[in-house]
C-alpha cells in the first residue's frame, strides 16, 4: 500500500520563486491536510480539505495556496517563496466521520529557501 | 483554547530502562488522543490512540499509554527501552470529526547503550 505519497522529498528554492509540493493518497480519505514542522514548534496546520472542492485555512496559511480537485490529490503551492518558509512539510490524511480518527502521514518534503 | 503540552524537550535513558513521556492537553470536547513517533528523516507513525473505553491502551513496539481525565494527561510508557526507540515522540489531541489535530512540540528520546 502506498498510503500518502509526497513529492519532491527535497527542494531548494531562491527567494521569490514559486513551486508546488505534491501530495497523493490512495486510501479514499476525505480529509487531507498540510503541516509544517519547525524545530521546537511541533507541527502546525497550514491548510486542510474535507473533500473535493472544499478547502480551509489552518493556523499558518499565509504564503501558501491549496486546491482539491480530486479526492486523491492535495497540492500545496508556494507563490513567492521566502526564507521563513524553510521547513519540513508533511501531508496527512484521514477518514472524515466515523470512529477512526488518526492521521496518516507522508514521509515529508524538506524545503530550503535561500 | 485547545493545546497539548509535552513538558520534556529531551530525555535520555539507558537501554533496558523504563520510559515515561508526559503529555498534558487542554481540549473543550471529549478528547481523542494519539501518540506518534518520528524517526530521523521519516514521517510520523502512529504508536497508539485512545478514543473511549479502557483508559490503558496498548500500542505497537511495546508502548502503552494511560488516559487520566482528572489530570488531563495521556502519558506514554514502555517497560524496557531498546536502542531502536531513539526518535522524536509527539502527542496529539483531536476530535472524531474535528477539523484540526493539535500537536505537542515533541520529546526527543536518546537511548544510551
Amino acid at each position: 500500500n502506498a498510503g500518502v505519497t509526497q513529492t519532491p522529498k527535497f527542494q531548494v528554492l531562491k527567494t521569490g520563486q514559486s513551486m508546488t509540493l505534491q501530495c497523493a493518497q490512495d486510501m479514499n480519505h476525505e480529509y487531507m491536510s498540510w503541516y509544517r514542522q519547525d524545530p521546537g514548534m511541533g507541527l502546525r496546520l497550514i491548510h486542510y480539505s474535507v473533500g473535493a472542492g472544499i478547502t480551509d485555512q489552518g493556523e499558518v496559511p499565509n504564503g501558501y495556496n491549496v486546491s482539491r480537485s480530486t479526492t486523491e490529490d492535495f497540492p500545496l503551492r508556494l507563490l513567492s517563496a521566502a526564507p521563513s518558509q524553510t521547513s519540513v512539510y508533511f501531508c496527512a490524511s484521514r477518514y472524515w466521520g466515523g470512529n477512526t480518527g488518526e492521521l496518516f502521514f507522508g514521509e515529508g518534503s524538506r524545503l530550503t529557501v535561500l | 483554547a485547545q493545546s497539548v503540552t509535552q513538558p520534556d524537550i529531551h530525555i535520555t535513558v539507558s537501554e533496558g530502562a523504563s520510559l515515561e513521556l508526559r503529555c498534558n492537553y487542554s481540549y473543550g470536547a471529549t478528547p481523542y488522543l494519539f501518540w506518534y513517533v518520528q524517526s530521523p528523516g521519516q514521517g510520523l507513525q502512529l504508536l497508539l490512540k485512545y478514543f473511549s473505553g479502557d483508559t490503558l491502551v496498548q500500542g505497537i513496539k511495546g508502548f502503552e499509554a494511560e488516559f487520566k481525565r482528572s489530570q488531563s494527561s495521556f502519558n506514554l510508557r514502555k517497560p524496557s527501552v531498546h536502542w531502536s526507540d531513539a526518535a522524536e515522540y509527539f502527542c496529539a489531541v483531536g476530535a472524531n470529526t474535528g477539523n484540526q489535530f493539535y500537536f505537542g512540540t515533541g520529546t526527543s528520546l536518546t537511548v544510551i547503550p
